[in-house]
């Protein structure tokens, strides 16, 4: 069974200052692994994902991800955070192989960036 | 080009009645996910609709269930509503056959928020 763990509930940054998010991840299979961002009262928006190949991904707004298979980790970083990405960001994992299956998600982390 | 399109965004129902919840996915969409978003159990997967079939599940009562019709608009019920069944419901829907497990991208629309009393 696959699984994601995000560690930190909570994360505060001052504006500028580097953004870190954690993600571990637990597959039987090679994973695909997606970072989503959630601002209140919507839905969510997909950041980036690593399917197969480089693993460093790049994905909008300046985040970007790096997927260690040998840590089953896929953490989230930004050089310098802007206020306008305070929200909550969600780490998520599917089955490459199973075809039309399900995302799994991890608990959350909500950022906040203080001016 | 238009979002994925969920309706109604805000419903309140009593415990006992049932609710129907629908999403229009972007135009050329064939896949359709629904997710439960609770603050205690986070985002959980509902289930899959891929060409007017169910092709995923996941592990929530009988209660929930689905539908997709030709146009690759979903609907989802929720039968004898229960005050756990507050959350937000969100759909998403995504281009290719192989749906997110292929590594496509997933749009998810704004959500429909359920409040039972």
């Amino acid at each position: 069974a696959q699984s994601v763990t995000q560690l930190g509930s909570h994360v505060s940054v001052s504006e500028g200052a580097l953004v870190l998010l954690r993600c571990n991840y637990s597959s039987s299979v090679p994973p695909y692994l997606f970072w989503y961002v959630q601002y209140p009262n919507q839905g969510l928006q997909l950041l980036l994902k690593y399917t197969t190949g480089a693993t460093l991904v790049k994905g909008i707004n300046g985040f970007e991800a790096e997927f260690k298979k040998s840590e089953t980790s896929f953490h989230l970083t930004k050089p310098s955070a802007h206020m306008s990405d305070a929200a909550e960001y969600f780490c998520a994992v599917s089955d490459g192989r199973n075809q039309g299956g399900k995302l799994i998600f991890g608990q959350g982390t909500e950022l906040s960036v203080k001016p | 080009k238009a979002g994925v399109t969920q309706t109604p965004r805000y419903l309140i129902k009593t415990r006992g009645q049932q609710v129907t919840l629908s999403c229009s996915p972007i135009s050329g969409h064939r896949s359709v996910s629904w997710y439960q978003q609770t603050p205690g159990q986070g985002l959980q997967f509902l289930f899959e609709y891929f060409s007017e079939t169910q092709r995923n599940k996941g592990n929530f009562p009988g209660r929930f269930s689905g539908r997709q019709f030709s146009n690759s608009r979903s609907e989802m019920n929720v039968s004898t509503l229960e005050l756990g069944d507050s959350a937000l419901y969100l759909c998403a829907s995504s281009l290719s056959g192989s749906g997110i497990a292929g590594g496509t991208e997933a749009f998810f629309g704004q959500g429909t928020r359920l409040t039972v009393v």
